[in-house]
C-alpha cells in the first residue's frame, strides 16, 4: 500500500521567504510526527499530531515554525521567514496510534535556505 | 527527559563479519527502544522495537537486538552483514506514557567492504 508521502522532495529558498512542506500520512493513522534532521543537530522532533488532541509542539524550535493538521490527514509545516540555519531534511512520521506504535516515515523534503 | 547515545560514528566491516552497534539510553522513566536504518537518501525503516517482555528482540534482515535495563542499553547485533547493509543505523527512545515522540542518537554508519 501507499507509504507516507512527502511534498516537494527538494526546495531552495532565499532568506527571510516563507515556505510550507506537505506530508500525507498513511490512511488511517492517527498520529503524524514531524522531525527534522541536520548535519549539525542530528534528527529532532519537532511536533506531534495525535486524533483530535492538542498538538504537542514541545520541539518547534522558534515562532517561525508552525503546523496544522486539517480532517486528521495531510499535515503542513509552515516556516516564516526562513535562515540559513533552517537549511535541513524535514520528515514526517504516520503511526496507527501513539506510543509504542511503529512509526512510519517518508522520504523527506530537503530544504536549502540561500 | 531522555537521551541517547551511540558512541560509534561509523563502524566499518568486512562482508560476512559479524557486527555490533552500540546504543545506550537515559532515562528517568520506562521507554521504549527501536532501531532505525536509513539507506542513502531514503527515509528512516524501522529495523526492531522493544515494548516488553522478552529482552532479545529479532528483527528484519536478520538483526537483534537485546534491551538490557541494568546496564540501560540496547545493543544492535548481526552475525553476518552484506555488502547491502551499508547504511546509518539509529537507535531511539519514546516515553511509555503519553509522549510517543522518539528522541534519536546521533547515528552509526555501518560500512561493509569486501
Amino acid at each position: 500500500g501507499a507509504g507516507v508521502s512527502q511534498s516537494p522532495s527538494n526546495k531552495v529558498t532565499e532568506k527571510g521567504k516563507d515556505v510550507e512542506l506537505r506530508c500525507d500520512p498513511i490512511s488511517g493513522h492517527t498520529a503524524l510526527y514531524w522531525y527534522r534532521q541536520s548535519l549539525g543537530q542530528g534528527l529532532e522532533f519537532l511536533i506531534y499530531f495525535q486524533g483530535n488532541s492538542a498538538p504537542d509542539k514541545s520541539g518547534l524550535p522558534s515562532d517561525r515554525f508552525s503546523a496544522e493538521r486539517t480532517g486528521g490527514s495531510v499535515s503542513t509545516l509552515t516556516i516564516q521567514r526562513t535562515q540559513q540555519e533552517d537549511s535541513a531534511v524535514y520528515l514526517c512520521a504516520s503511526s496507527w496510534r501513539g506510543q509504542g506504535e511503529t512509526q512510519y516515515f517518508g522520504p523527506g523534503t530537503r530544504l536549502l535556505v540561500l | 527527559a531522555q537521551s541517547v547515545t551511540q558512541l560509534d560514528s561509523q563502524v566499518p566491516v568486512f562482508e560476512e563479519a559479524p557486527v555490533e552497534l552500540r546504543c545506550n539510553y537515559s532515562s528517568s522513566v520506562s521507554v521504549y527502544l527501536f532501531w532505525y536504518v536509513q539507506y542513502p537518501n531514503q527515509g528512516l525503516q524501522l529495523l526492531l522495537k522493544y515494548l516488553s517482555g522478552s529482552t532479545l528482540v529479532k528483527g528484519i534482515n536478520g538483526f537483534e537486538a537485546e534491551f538490557n535495563k541494568s546496564q540501560t542499553s540496547f545493543h544492535l547485533r548481526k552475525p553476518s552483514v552484506h555488502i547491502s547493509d551499508t547504511a546509518e543505523y539509529f537507535c531511539a527512545v519514546s516515553h511509555t506514557g503519553t509522549a510517543s515522540k522518539l528522541t534519536f542518537g546521533t547515528g552509526t554508519r555501518l560500512q561493509v567492504t569486501l
